[in-house]
This record gives C-alpha cells, sequence and structure tokens, in this order.
C-alpha cells in the first residue's frame, strides 16, 4: 500500500508566524510532490509543485524535498487567518496521485 | 467553461438505487480523474482517462462504480445499487495532460448521501 502520511492536526499558529506542514511518504520511486489547499467545504486548490531536492519558494510559500527521507514540508511564512485550512501532501507515481488525509492548519488572531 | 463543473452538486438516495454524476472537464484537457473524499478521509482514486486510450480503473472498489467519457470531454461516474458506504464527495479533476507534474484542477464535487 503506496502511502502518504501527515499529522491531522489542528496545527494552530498565531498570526504572523511560520506554519510548518510535513509529511512522509512510503513508494520511493515517487517522482512528483505537491501540496493543495482545501478550504471547508471547498474542492483542493494547488499551492506548490516540487519535483527535485531542496527548497521551492513562491512568495510566503516555500516547499522542501528530500527524497533521500522521502520528507516533503511547506513553509507558510507571515500566516494569515485566511490560511486556515486543510493541507493536503500529495506524491506522483506514474500516472497516479497519492493524496494524504491532510493536515488542518490553524491561524489565531 | 472556466473551470471544471460537476452535477449535481448533492444527491441524496436510497440504499439499492443507481447514481449518475456528471463532470464536464475545462475545455482542451485531455486528462479526467475520479476521486472519493470520505469525511476525515484523503482522497481515493477511482478512475483516470487520458486521450483515447483505455481508462485507468484499479481504484473502483467495486463492480458497482463504472465510468464513461464521451467524445474526449464529459464523464459520467455511475454507481449501481448504492450502499451506505457510497456516501462521500465525489470529486472529478482535470489537467491539460495526463502524468504526474500536471496540475490537477478540482470540480467543486458532488456530495452523495446514501441513506
Amino acid at each position: 500500500q503506496k502511502e502518504v502520511e501527515q499529522n491531522s492536526g489542528p496545527l494552530s499558529v498565531p498570526e504572523g508566524a511560520i506554519a510548518s506542514l510535513n509529511c512522509t511518504y512510503s513508494d520511493r520511486v515517487s517522482q512528483s510532490f505537491f501540496w493543495y489547499r482545501q478550504y471547508s467545504g471547498k474542492s483542493p486548490e494547488l499551492i506548490m509543485s516540487i519535483y527535485s531536492n531542496g527548497d521551492k519558494e513562491d512568495g510566503r510559500f516555500t516547499a522542501q524535498l528530500n527524497k533521500a527521507s522521502q520528507y516533503v514540508s511547506l513553509l507558510i511564512r507571515d500566516s494569515q487567518p485566511s490560511d486556515s485550512a486543510t493541507y493536503l501532501c500529495v506524491a506522483g507515481t506514474a500516472s497516479k496521485l497519492t493524496f494524504g488525509t491532510g493536515t488542518r492548519l490553524q491561524v489565531t488572531l | 467553461g472556466a473551470g471544471v463543473s460537476q452535477s449535481p452538486s448533492n444527491k441524496v438516495t436510497e440504499k439499492g438505487k443507481d447514481v449518475e454524476l456528471r463532470c464536464d472537464p475545462i475545455s482542451g484537457h485531455t486528462a479526467l480523474y475520479w476521486y472519493r473524499q470520505s469525511l476525515g478521509q484523503g482522497l481515493e482514486f477511482l478512475i483516470y482517462f487520458q486521450g483515447n486510450s483505455a481508462p485507468d480503473k484499479s481504484g473502483l472498489p467495486s463492480d458497482r462504480f463504472s465510468a464513461e467519457r464521451t467524445g474526449g470531454s464529459v464523464s459520467t461516474l455511475t454507481i449501481q445499487r448504492t450502499q451506505q458506504e457510497d456516501s462521500a464527495v465525489y470529486l472529478c479533476a482535470s489537467s491539460l495532460a495526463g502524468g504526474v507534474t500536471e496540475t490537477q484542477y478540482f470540480g467543486p464535487g458532488t456530495r452523495l448521501l446514501v441513506l
């Protein structure tokens, strides 16, 4: 069973702080990795994609990938209340995406 | 349309009835995916269509589930003899091309409740 593991949370951070979301995956041949954000009752939307080891930054978001450790993370700087959502870690292998169950992030005022 | 659309948005049915869920992908997208999301669960892959290729049906949970994609565009997911455990949100996504480096754009989902 190919899995993507995430802590379900909730992860609570104060407004303006850095939120750190983590994920591990079991399939070593996974080629691509994504973070999707899902607001309650809404469908997922892509936040970041990363394909090679290291960091990838886009605005307040930084994705980190370590294939040796099979570990993916998402950092959100200057967290805002509008960032409160569930963040889904996704690993892509061949033609399939495997979704984690998500980490619920709460940004408090 | 501007995005992926799905209908109906909500469906309540009785156990044993058949249901059809519709997905209209983004125009020009060749790949179409169906997922199921149960309460507190991750997205579960159901089926994948890519162009004119035979669909990847490896995620369908039983033979009560089937899907088709007509003319390379609209797709219908059919669940026969629905069971209570089929209650979930069914999400459709499309991408410009298939493959795991392509961004998948999700529709709003169909919330299915089987009584």
